[in-house]
Parts: structure tokens; C-alpha cells; sequence
């Protein structure tokens, strides 16, 4: 089963750019869709939007002015980036992966995460 | 998107059972049958229980049950074990715009 590693800064300043990655270990970025979701300290999951192959991606319409995702095949990587980040957006940031659709069935479901990386923002 | 509705806490005695809502609208549970489950242990990462309502992931003890009514999606753990205390959060898939809703998590404790 596929193993995912998030990376990427701890502390991001205000006003700055959050940038992660998600290296995805077994090579099948292209079988599947991948998504990020964040958890503020004690609080519940956000989904913030997913990406799959060539290219193709669904943001959460509340942060979708602010985020663009990304995805390099060749390297088994996709990617985040958060713009014009506040003390709001200090969470833990989940990388994971949902089946892809197979003829007509749609599956709507997160099957493997990883271990989660936290970002602090502040200055 | 509002987060779906879940109750902030349940417990049981060990062999109990319990059951967790999860309220949402016509626009996501009420609509679609995708809701799914995860149980995330402190500091950890969420872990899949439950998807399309009523399936259990390979490995997932049979003791986890899911089931819709109208808007509210409900987990039921029978039998509880010590190791089921954790919290849950469910999720439903709310069409191509909104995409996924997750519920605001339920802390289940173990008497």
C-alpha cells in the first residue's frame, strides 16, 4: 500500500506563501486522486481540494481564491500552495488519496493519509 | 458549506454499544450516498472506518456499522472496546462545486 510523506516549512510569516509537497511512495500518482485537508489545533478536518491526472482539480469554493495545487508525475509528487496566509491557517496538513473512478462508480472517500505536517503562522 | 452536525461527545461501557450522528442537509447526506467515517487517535492521522455509508474498509472490525436516514448518517460501534475510544468525524461528498463536508467530530469514551 501506498505510503505518503508530507513536507514542506514549519513556520510561515503572515501575508506569505505556505508551500507543501506529497510525495506519494509506490509510484501510483496517476491511479488515483489526491487530496489535502487541514485540522486546526483541536478542531475538526477541512477538506481543502484535490488534484488527479493530466492536471485536473476541485478546490473548496471557501479557499479556492487563495490555493493552487499542483502535480508532478515524474517525481510522484503533488503539491500546495496557500497565498496571503494568516494565523487562521495554522494547522496540521494531511495529504491524502481517494480512488479513482472506475467505468461508472464514483468513489468518494480518503483511503490512505499521511502522518500530517504542521504549519504555524506567525511572524 | 456548513460542517455537518455531530454530537461533541458519547461513551459506553466496554460490550456496549453507541451510536454517533450525523446531521447534514438535502445538499450532501440527505442527496448522496457517500458518506464516509474516520477514527483519528491523538496525533495521529485520520484513519478510514466506513465508506458509502455502509462498507467497511478490508481490516476494519465488523463491529463498525454505518447507515443513512434522510439527512443523518449514523456509526455504530457494537461491542465497544477499550481501543475504540478516539474521535470520529464523518464526511459526505456534496456535489462538484461544494465537494467534501466533514462533520464537527465526536469523542467517544471508553467507561
Amino acid at each position: 500500500q501506498a505510503q505518503l510523506q508530507e513536507s514542506g516549512p514549519g513556520l510561515v510569516k503572515p501575508s506569505e506563501t505556505l508551500s507543501l509537497t506529497c510525495s506519494v511512495s509506490d509510484g501510483s500518482i496517476t491511479n488515483y486522486y489526491w487530496n489535502w485537508i487541514r485540522q486546526p489545533a483541536g478542531k475538526g478536518l477541512e477538506w481543502i481540494g484535490r488534484i488527479y491526472a493530466p492536471g485536473n482539480i476541485n478546490y473548496n469554493p471557501s479557499l479556492e481564491s487563495r490555493v493552487t495545487m499542483s502535480m508532478d508525475t515524474s517525481k510522484n509528487q503533488f503539491s500546495l500552495k496557500m497565498t496571503s496566509v494568516t494565523a487562521a491557517d495554522t494547522a496540521v496538513y494531511y495529504c491524502a488519496r481517494s480512488p479513482r473512478k472506475v467505468s461508472t462508480t464514483y468513489y468518494y472517500f480518503m483511503d490512505v493519509w499521511g502522518t500530517g505536517t504542521t504549519v504555524t503562522v506567525s511572524s | 458549506q456548513s460542517a455537518l452536525t455531530q454530537p461533541r461527545s458519547v461513551s459506553g461501557s466496554p460490550g456496549q454499544s453507541v451510536t454517533i450522528s450525523c446531521t447534514g442537509t438535502s445538499s450532501d447526506i440527505g442527496t448522496f450516498n457517500y458518506v464516509s467515517w474516520y477514527q483519528q487517535h491523538p496525533g495521529k492521522a485520520p484513519k478510514l472506518m466506513i465508506y458509502d455509508v455502509t462498507k467497511r474498509p478490508s481490516g476494519v472490525p465488523d463491529r463498525f456499522s454505518g447507515s443513512k436516514s434522510g439527512n443523518t448518517a449514523s456509526l455504530t460501534i457494537s461491542g465497544l472496546q477499550a481501543e475504540d475510544e478516539s474521535h470520529y468525524y464523518c464526511c459526505s461528498y456534496a456535489g462538484s462545486y461544494t465537494f467534501y463536508v466533514f462533520g464537527t467530530g465526536t469523542e467517544v469514551t471508553v467507561l
